[in-house]
């Protein structure tokens, strides 16, 4: 089945860019998604991206879609404190359910 | 917006007891599901369902089983809770059928103890 595999932490400073990153296993993936998850909360989705993208842009993020390395990332500009939070990133494939990675601990600090 | 409300935000239980997690979700949507979370885990999805009775088993259903009678709940019953059933349970819902781009909504979640 389906693995995703993200890295668990990254620190930057308020203001500088934030790129998170994810890898996926299964090369007919139809639906990438990234998801966010605020202290003491659930997830709430944050964007997402169809298999036939290179790129999706929405405001301070931009997701690039790496199809060849089955490669997926998030940038987000001018980071704040407020995006302090976890990122999960997630692949779906066929009539699968998602499979979610373990999530990148987002740290910005004044 | 859709709400997906979990009933407890937290359960502390004993070992052995039954237990029943609430998931209501207020925009009429078929696909339902419950996840834990753990530190270093991420995400599991322990059963879904995507229609009214139905119920399938994701990844670590043992020690659970759900109920779905009404399109709006889904519920999440531990059997006889054992400790290392304590987590953080997630409900989410989604609408669209499989395969389609299904995008979940998520409840605030239940911190479940079992001591």
């Amino acid at each position: 089945g389906e693995d995703v595999e993200q890295s668990l932490f990254l620190s930057v400073r308020e203001g500088d860019s934030s790129v998170i990153n994810c890898t996926y296993t299964d090369s007919s993936s139809t639906y990438l998604y990234w998801y966010k998850q605020e202290p003491g909360a659930g997830l709430q989705l944050l964007t997402y991206i169809f298999s036939n993208m290179d790129m999706k842009q929405d405001q301070r993020l931009t997701v690039l879609l790496n199809k060849k390395d089955k490669h997926l990332s998030l940038r987000i500009a001018d980071t704040q404190t407020g995006d302090s939070a976890i990122y999960f990133c997630a692949a779906r494939s066929g009539y699968s359910t998602l499979t979610f990675g373990k999530g990148t601990m987002l740290l910005v600090s004044p | 917006d859709v709400k997906v409300t979990q009933s407890s935000r937290y359960l502390v239980k004993r070992t052995g007891e039954k237990v029943f997690l609430e998931c209501v979700q207020d925009m009429d949507h078929e696909n339902m599901f419950w996840y834990r979370q753990d530190p270093g885990l991420g995400l599991r999805l322990i059963y879904f369902s995507y229609d009214v009775k139905m119920k399938e088993k994701g990844d670590i259903p043992e020690g659970y089983s759900v109920s779905r009678e009404k399109k709006e709940r889904f519920s999440l019953i531990l059997e006889s809770a054992s400790t290392n059933q304590t987590s953080m349970y997630l409900c989410a819902s989604s609408s669209g059928g499989r395969g389609n781009n299904e995008k979940l909504f998520f409840g605030s979640g239940t911190q479940l103890s079992v001591l």
